[in-house]
């Protein structure tokens, strides 16, 4: 089966500007998640869907972080305006179950 | 809240010895729980997860892991090291209720020739 798709796969922006990252998940998988991933940590949950609803977004800083997912297949996460300390991996994972993910390749952002 | 903790953020074997990444979580009750693996720039990859059943799990590229409750404790092992096991490695727990998983900080492995 084919994996969780993101693009783009590098992204340099300057402070302010705006940035839009794209996520297809795996066909049939209900339930799409967004991870930042600063470096030397682990991910950090930012917001999950099921299907198009949003079942948790406690940490997403939503003053400058939104993301949809159109009709329940794949999703945008958009950053406006961006900070320095928004540089990182944001992952992108599907599941059908509740026991795993799979992951994308993740999109990397550095903000200069 | 759950917690997870990986005991040393970098180990370092010769190749061919074991493999010893250490997890443990904090959870009055037993969760889900799981091992990635990630290589540089690159997604996690499932390594293995214990959901129910036996505890002592076996995952991809000869890993595997054990659930100790009373230790509260998911140490990953594997008996020789290989070059390509070089990566980041994460634990991860899922809370018997809710979907959402939380990720330890990881463990960078090296592989020494």
């Amino acid at each position: 089966e084919a994996g969780v798709a993101q693009s783009p796969r590098y992204k340099i922006i300057e402070k302010r500007q705006s940035v839009a990252f794209w996520c297809n998940p795996i066909s049939g998988h209900a339930t799409l998640y967004w991870y930042q991933q600063i470096l030397g940590q682990g991910p950090k949950l930012l917001i999950q869907f099921q299907n198009n609803g949003v079942v948790d977004d406690s940490q997403l800083p939503k003053d400058r972080f939104s993301a949809e997912r159109l009709k329940g297949v794949d999703s945008t996460l958009k950053i406006q305006p961006a900070k320095l300390e928004d540089s990182a991996v944001y992952l992108c994972a599907s599941s059908q179950t509740h026991y795993g993910y799979t992951f994308g390749s993740g999109t990397r952002l550095t903000v200069v | 809240a759950q917690s997870v903790t990986q005991l040393g953020s970098h180990v370092s074997v010769s190749e061919g010895a074991l493999v010893l990444l250490r997890c443990n979580y904090s959870s009055s009750v037993p969760p889900y729980l799981f091992w990635y693996v990630q290589y540089p720039n690159q997604g996690l990859q499932l390594l293995l997860k214990y959901t129910t059943g036996a505890t002592l799990v076996k995952g991809i590229n000869g890993f595997e892991a054990e659930f100790k409750k009373s230790e509260t404790s998911f140490h990953l092992t594997k008996p020789s090291a290989h070059m390509s096991d070089a990566a980041e490695y994460f634990c991860a727990v899922r809370p018997n209720t809710g979907n959402q998983f939380y990720f330890g900080t990881g463990t960078s492995l090296t592989v020494i020739p």
